[in-house]
């Protein structure tokens, strides 16, 4: 049973760089959710995609940060030019649809160091 | 503003002693109440999910209950694998129906031997 795949485990970047985080839903979820969680503090939802589509994107920064669930492939949180408060466990979690009974399951996780 | 917040902070029980953790929320409209676990270094793994008060599920050693203030995970007899983060997460009614959860901070359980 594969579940969300996440990767990698561990992205070290320097400040101003890129980030690519990359994630697979479980097999047949087309519902991909991304939370971010800090140290010391609770996770935070930043963004909903179907497939090919943002449905909610009010937890996300306005700026530098992006997200996409193309047709084909993971979907992917990009962080441009990042910065030390960057620096987090970013998760992204699968449904197999919404409502009830319909719980979402993490992957493992991204942790973003940036130096 | 919707707030969930979780109590004690940090637990410390010794094995086989049972006890509760709390989590206490203000939403505007339940649409449903989750447990995970968390494991360090791991992502969270789905425990339960509550919609109504009066509402009680079972899992092992784990028993989640909810009121309309606030919801109860017992611990029974706890074993040193029970050790965690356990998170607490509402799903408010204008959520859409969708999976944007608001999470409490976790309770840090330690079990010893």
């Amino acid at each position: 049973n594969a579940g969300v795949m996440q990767n990698p485990r561990h992205l070290v970047r320097r400040r101003g760089q890129e980030a690519r985080l990359r994630c697979s839903p479980m097999k047949g979820h087309s519902h991909v959710y991304w939370y971010r969680q800090l140290p010391e503090e609770g996770l935070k939802f930043m963004v909903y995609l179907q497939k090919e589509n943002i449905i909610d994107e009010s937890g996300m920064p306005k700026e530098r940060f992006s997200a996409e669930f193309p047709k084909e492939g993971p979907s992917i949180l990009r962080i441009q030019q990042v910065v030390r408060g960057d620096s987090a466990a970013y998760f992204c979690a699968s449904s197999l649809r919404t409502g009830r009974n319909t719980e979402a399951f993490f992957g493992q996780g991204t942790r973003l160091t940036v130096v | 503003e919707d707030q969930v917040t979780q109590s004690p902070e940090a637990l410390r029980l010794q094995e086989g002693e049972s006890s509760s953790l709390n989590c206490s929320y203000t939403v505007s409209g339940l649409r449903g109440l989750f447990w995970y676990r968390q494991d360090p270094g791991k992502g969270p793994e789905f425990l339960f999910t509550l919609y109504s008060a009066g509402e009680e599920k079972e899992k092992e050693r784990l028993k989640a209950t909810l009121t309309k203030k606030e919801s109860f995970l017992h611990i029974t007899a706890p074993k040193p694998e029970d050790s965690a983060t356990y998170l607490c997460a509402v799903q408010a009614s204008r959520s859409g129906g969708y999976n944007k959860l608001i999470f409490g901070a976790g309770t840090r359980l330690a079990v010893h031997p």
